[in-house]
């Protein structure tokens, strides 16, 4: 069975910096490609950060780039979100999602339950 | 990369037949067959309800369909059930090597 858990939310205060992880089993996690999708409260989906299988690319949206850093460990079939320089616009929960084939397909086919990241003074 | 424009809300009474269009651009929706869409209901993650436009992931009701013309990409719900009240957002794959989330349609069976 698929299962991706995230970890590290919280309380941070603006320009401040948090790492988020996202543990995976139940799959070959170098073969697929994962995502960083993230909805502020009462809004919708936000496409984040992509990375490809094997962490050979790596992907951005445009309100986090130069910001947030997306990697992987195979060894420990974890995900990461580096998120620095954090702004109030950047409060929100955050999901990781498992592509169903390679960074550009079509379909996030398994999603975490997502971890609450709040940015305020 | 703007969000793809999809209808606030959509209304429906049991059994009947709804759809959702969903509209970009053909840097995106147009340029490429990687058009999934996502049911969400409220405090939970989203579920792939359709992917590569038209295709259902297993376990998904075959009463979930998709299509695609030009820049607009459509999900249709048939038969209409209570549990399908929830929110829905497409997704597509862009020019710019990104994905790009629609606006989302809150789905409501009368």
């Amino acid at each position: 069975e698929v299962q991706l858990v995230e970890s590290g939310g919280g309380l941070v205060q603006p320009g401040g910096s948090l790492r988020l992880s996202c543990a995976a089993s139940g799959f070959t996690f170098s073969s697929y490609a994962m995502s960083w999708v993230r909805q502020a409260p009462g809004k919708g989906l936000e496409w984040v950060s992509g990375i490809s299988g094997g962490g050979g690319g790596t992907y951005y949206a445009d309100s986090v780039k130069g910001r947030f850093t997306i990697s992987s460990d195979n060894s420990k079939n974890t995900l990461y979100l580096q998120m620095n320089s954090l702004r109030a616009e950047d409060t929100a929960i955050y999901f990781c999602a498992k592509s169903t084939h390679f960074f550009g397909s079509s379909g996030f086919d398994y999603w975490g339950q997502g971890t609450l990241v709040t940015v305020s003074s | 990369q703007s969000a793809l424009t999809q209808p606030a809300s959509v209304s429906g009474s049991p059994g009947q037949s709804i759809t959702i269009s969903c509209t970009g651009t053909s840097s995106d929706v147009g340029g490429y067959n990687y058009v999934s869409w996502y049911q969400q209901h409220p405090g939970k993650a989203p579920k792939l309800m359709i992917y590569d436009v038209s295709n259902r992931p297993s376990g998904v009701s075959n009463r979930f369909s998709g299509s695609k013309s030009g820049n607009t990409a459509s999900l249709t719900i048939s038969g209409l059930q209570a549990e399908d009240e929830a929110d829905y957002y497409c997704n597509s794959y862009t020019s710019s090597i990104t994905y790009v989330f629609g606006t989302g349609t809150k789905v409501t069976v009368l």
